[in-house]
């Protein structure tokens, strides 16, 4: 079975850019979470996705961030405008049960 | 999210011994999860607990669910140089929280041969 797929696997940008990233679940799971891994910190869960609808966002920086899972598979995660505070892992992960979460590679943001 | 507590932050130990880590929170969770991160790698799911007194086995690695369902620990036995990693605890409390997973801050764990 494939896993959890991710690109780009690295990004550097200036500050004020724009990135975006993006996240291929394992086939037949509903739900996709997004998460923000700053470098000696746990994962911290940004978004989570049910199918093509948002089920908690309470964490995701709004102002800046967005995501979206328009037809309930892939989705992709934006910044805009990155701040140098945002140089962290993003990770994707999915789920098939109501539990467990198998996680992607991760994307590596660095924001000079 | 809920606030875990995991320890130690690091061990250094030589390959063969046996390793014991754990996890506490000042709020209960439904699920307790262990999880690896190697350098590069997203964290790859080691074991999954789901009832509090629950002991749950993966080849050399054994983890129990707390009575209290506010603690988890993780041993390792026997280690050998690829368990070299960090070992994240994640909490789940689906009535308070949905599914989002609360981690702790990690163990790195070295090995030498």
């Amino acid at each position: 079975e494939a896993g959890v797929a991710q690109s780009p696997r690295y990004k550097i940008i200036e500050k004020r850019q724009s990135v975006a990233f993006w996240c291929n679940p394992i086939s037949g799971h509903a739900t996709l979470y997004w998460y923000q891994q700053i470098l000696g910190q746990g994962p911290k869960l940004l978004i989570q996705f049910q199918n093509n609808g948002v089920v908690d966002d309470s964490q995701l920086p709004k102002d800046r961030f967005s995501a979206e899972r328009l037809k309930g598979v892939d989705s992709t995660l934006k910044i805009q405008p990155a701040k140098l505070e945002d140089s962290a892992v993003y990770l994707c992960a999915s789920g098939g049960g109501v539990q467990t979460q198998y996680f992607g590679p991760g994307t590596r943001l660095l924001v000079l | 999210g809920q606030q875990l507590n995991q320890s130690p932050q690091s061990m250094f130990i030589q390959e063969g011994e046996d390793v014991s880590m754990n996890c506490t929170s000042s709020s209960i969770f439904n699920t307790w999860l262990w999880y690896k991160q190697e350098p590069g790698e997203g964290p790859v799911l080691l074991i999954a607990l789901y009832k509090a007194g629950e002991l749950t086995s993966n080849g050399r690695l054994t983890a129990q669910f707390g009575i209290t369902r506010k603690d988890s620990f993780l041993n390792i036995s026997a280690s050998i140089p690829s368990d070299v990693g960090i070992y994240f605890c994640a909490g789940q409390n689906i009535a308070n929280s949905g599914y989002a997973l609360n981690f702790g801050k990690g163990t790195s764990l070295l090995v030498t041969p």
